[in-house]
């Protein structure tokens, strides 16, 4: 079942925050956020583990509530290069494939 | 390194018609995984394979076909196209048992975009 995401659009100003959510009603493993640029692929940005390993990018910061199966990805003091659609990943508890259903995406639209 | 590729970059089909989009890497990768994109959709899984010789369905696989022969290539084929396929299409590959783990991220190929008249 594929989780969803909110807000479905957000536009921000440079140098202002914003935080996307993704939610599942399945017991999940693991979150996978990318962020997609118009016309082109998804590129990876970070990684949440059940039981708390995180495997990403620096400057990106997110968090896992295992126990509402909910993920956020936080970001802050926003640059024209975060313009694009992000999306969540989620691999399911029982799944040992690696594969993701991914939600139908946040489109960010950072302003000057 | 190429990363992950994929070919064609775009194709037009007329309805009825058969097609094989072919998607590369040089990773050493075990997992491959085929997408489809549509507006407001997301990505949706179409196959998946989890080593050389096996495939397995994803949430949309009907009207799809897939073959992992070799390990570094994943195809699919569209036996005979429908407009409801017109899509953009993205190959990803993970996991290289030497370098790291199950749950890693996925790298993706650039797209194929294809049109079915």
């Amino acid at each position: 079942q594929q989780p969803v995401q909110s807000p479905q659009a957000v536009i921000l100003r440079e140098g202002e925050d914003a935080v996307i959510n993704c939610s599942s009603s399945k017991a999940l493993y693991s979150v996978h956020w990318y962020r997609q640029k118009h016309g082109e692929a998804p590129v990876f940005l970070m990684i949440l583990l059940k039981g708390g390993e995180q495997k990403g990018h620096e400057k990106i910061s997110a968090s896992f509530n295992e126990k509402k199966q909910q993920s956020s990805l936080y970001l802050t003091a926003s640059q024209l290069s975060y313009s694009g659609t992000y999306f969540c990943g989620t691999e399911d508890d029982s799944s040992n494939t690696g594969k993701l259903i991914f939600g139908q995406g946040t489109t960010l639209q950072v302003k000057p | 390194n190429a990363g992950v590729t994929q070919t064609p970059k775009f194709r037009v089909l007329k309805t009825g018609q058969s097609m094989t989009l072919l998607c590369a890497q040089d990773m050493n990768h075990e997992y491959m995984y085929w997408y489809r994109q549509d507006p407001g959709m997301g990505l949706r899984l179409i196959h998946y394979s989890v080593g050389e010789g096996t495939t397995a369905k994803g949430e949309v696989p009907d009207g799809y076909n897939v073959s992992r022969l070799k390990k570094q290539n994943f195809l699919l084929g569209l036996e005979s196209a429908a407009p409801s396929q017109t899509s953009v299409y993205f190959c990803a590959s993970s996991f290289s048992p030497q370098t790291g783990g199950e749950r890693d991220e996925q790298f993706f190929g650039p797209g194929t975009r294809l049109t079915v008249l």
